[in-house]
């Protein structure tokens, strides 16, 4: 299996753009997905197939992909951002695998 | 709209077996379009995925925890199930059942196991 690698924190002044990695050694050739998780909750589907935002999802969060690595940005971070955010891919043998995942403070 | 609940015992004695319930409803458990998956949270800790069955029974776990991971579905009853067996503190954690295409959406909202004497 493989591991995917997120910064353990970042903060962000309202209204600045948060982005948050998520790297592998050798990213299998499979879309990555985002989650957002407040405290007590589920965690949410923000972004799949890399760049796709569901609908629901405000604008401001967007995916890309560059390589073996994949960012979420947040872009005019609000206070309700605060969350942590996890990404999430597969690889071919049909096993997932999330990220270690990123805690946003809005400062 | 789908919306997915899990249930089952919240303590577990060390050794024994854990065993949760997904029940679907406001939506089909027999698309071929999805899977069905269970991922876990310890106390403060990231995500875990556990495992994932598909409308016609097969299954894929975790390496990690294929020796002692099954999971079942009941079409019939729009469930699906987890068995994790020999179970030991380390498995205290929010189970959390969820709908797969890829990614997963939506999601239960978690239940809480307590492994302990």
């Amino acid at each position: 299996s493989y591991e995917l690698t997120q910064p353990p924190s970042v903060s962000v002044s309202p209204g600045q753009t948060a982005r948050i990695t998520c790297s592998a050694d050798s990213l299998p050739d499979q879309f990555a997905y985002w989650y957002q998780q407040k405290p007590g909750q589920a965690p949410r589907l923000l972004i799949y197939k890399d760049t796709e935002r569901p609908s629901g999802i405000p604008e401001r969060f967007s995916g890309s992909s560059s390589g073996t690595t994949v960012t979420l940005t947040i872009s005019g971070v609000q206070a309700e951002d605060e969350a942590d955010y996890y990404c999430q891919s597969a690889d071919s043998s049909g096993s997932y695998v999330f990220g270690t995942g990123t805690k946003v403070t809005v400062l | 709209q789908l919306q997915l609940q899990e249930s089952g015992p919240g303590l577990v004695k060390p050794s024994e077996t854990l065993s949760l319930t997904c029940t679907v409803s406001g939506g089909s458990i027999n698309s071929s379009r999805y899977f069905w998956g269970w991922i876990r949270q310890p106390p403060g800790k990231g995500l875990e995925w556990i495992g994932s069955i598909y409308h016609s029974g097969s299954t894929y776990y975790n390496a990690s925890l294929k020796s002692r991971v099954t999971i079942s579905i009941d079409t019939s009853q729009r469930q699906f199930s987890l068995k994790l067996n020999s179970g030991t503190a380390a498995d205290t954690a929010v189970y959390y059942c969820a709908r797969g295409s890829g990614g997963f959406d939506p999601w239960g909202q978690g239940t809480l196991v307590t492994v302990s004497s």
